[in-house]
Parts: C-alpha cells; sequence; structure tokens
C-alpha cells in the first residue's frame, strides 16, 4: 500500500534536547511537507521541499531543521531553540493534482 | 496574500440533520480548493476538491461547489451520522509543489 508513515506515534523529551521526526513516503511525489498544528490554530507550515536536496522555509521555521537527501524521506528536527515544541506535527506530500497526501502525525510533547 | 477563513466550531447537529460549513477564501491567483477531514488522534484525509470556477467536488455525501464570484467553497451534507463527527479543513493550492493554505479548522459533533 502506497502512504506516508512517521515514526513515533508518540514522542516524549526533555526541554533542551534536540529531536528528530521522521517522515517517509512511497508515493513517488516530489513535494515534502511539514505542519505544526496547535488546538484552534489550523495547521502551519514549517517547511517544504520540491526536490531532492532543496528544501524552503514556511511561516515558522525558527528553531527547526529538515534534510532532504532522497525522494523518500524528509526528517525534521526540533531544536532546543524552538521554544514552544509541544505540538502534533503532521508530514505530507503532493501529487501531481495539487492535493496534498498526510501521514498519521507524530505528537510531540516536551517537558 | 492567500487564506481561508472558516466558520468557528463547535458545530453541534443531531443525526440526520442538514450540514453547512462555511469557506470564503483570498487568492492572487486561481486556486484549487479542498475539504480536508481529521479524525481524532489522525493525520488530514482528503474529502473532496474542485479546481475551477463552478466545479462541484462530492465524496461520501458530502458536496461543495467552487463559487468564483463569491469566493467561496461551503461544504455541504444532507444528513449527517455519528461516524461524522470530526474536524473539517478548508484549504487552497495555488500551485502544485506548494504548501496549501488552510482554515483554522470546523469541529462537528454529530450526536445520536
Amino acid at each position: 500500500d502506497g502512504g506516508i508513515t512517521q515514526s513515533p506515534k508518540y514522542l516524549f523529551r526533555k526541554e533542551g534536547q534536540n529531536v528528530t521526526l521522521s517522515c517517509e513516503q512511497n508515493l513517488n511525489h516530489d513535494a515534502m511537507y511539514w505542519y505544526r498544528q496547535d488546538p484552534g490554530q489550523g495547521l502551519r507550515l514549517i517547511y517544504y521541499s520540491q526536490i531532492v536536496n532543496d528544501f524552503q522555509k514556511g511561516d515558522i521555521a525558527e528553531g527547526y531543521s529538515v534534510s532532504r537527501e532522497k525522494k523518500e524521506s524528509f526528517p525534521l528536527t526540533v531544536t532546543s531553540a524552538q521554544k514552544n515544541p509541544t505540538a502534533f506535527y503532521l508530514c505530507a506530500s503532493t501529487s501531481s493534482h495539487y492535493e496534498q497526501y498526510f501521514g498519521p502525525g507524530t505528537r510531540l510533547t516536551v517537558t | 496574500g492567500n487564506s481561508v477563513t472558516q466558520m468557528e466550531g463547535p458545530v453541534t447537529l443531531s443525526e440526520e440533520a442538514f450540514l453547512t460549513i462555511n469557506c470564503t477564501y483570498t487568492a492572487t491567483g486561481y486556486p484549487s480548493l479542498f475539504w480536508y477531514v481529521q479524525y481524532p488522534g489522525e493525520g488530514l484525509q482528503l474529502l473532496l476538491k474542485a479546481t475551477k470556477a463552478d466545479d462541484k467536488g462530492s465524496n461520501k455525501g458530502f458536496e461543495a461547489t467552487y463559487r468564483k464570484e463569491t469566493t467561496s467553497f461551503h461544504l455541504e451534507k444532507g444528513s449527517v451520522q455519528v461516524s461524522d463527527s470530526a474536524v473539517y479543513f478548508c484549504a487552497l493550492s495555488l500551485n502544485s509543489g506548494y504548501a496549501l493554505n488552510f482554515g483554522k479548522g470546523t469541529s462537528l459533533l454529530v450526536t445520536p
């Protein structure tokens, strides 16, 4: 089955630690995205990548970093510089028909 | 800039009631429009889409018509079920390969 996988589903970290969220897709999509979702705020774009080895900052990139070394993979690192990292993180990829496909999400809790 | 505004929730309906969730947009070009649904603790699933004016997207009894003159894409369903309880997001895209602009989401609760 084609789709997007994110792991883990739940992640707990101590403040001051970096943490990397995984996102893998087998849909052969070129473009991939990371969104952050907070209650009542909708989805906000963190980073996106349209092709391998290239990525762009979204609306709230500060405190986050990404890499895109393979078409299938777009990991997100939440660094200790992110002031309020506790959130639900969603990865997505885009087909040639504009629609985005989402992974199941990772809920990150930082204490 | 590009933005999406949708009605605030939560919306609470009885089973078999008629549903409308309003969505209006502002865009610098001619966007494609989408409705996504999110069930608790899950990612978003595409519900329906429309890529040009007067197109009607439909899926699972839900419908929305792309109205360019009113810049709207309201979601409707004639008879909701308990299983429709979820958060619904309206979104637009101006180009393939670019991120979607999402509304803030509307929570729907359907009671038996």
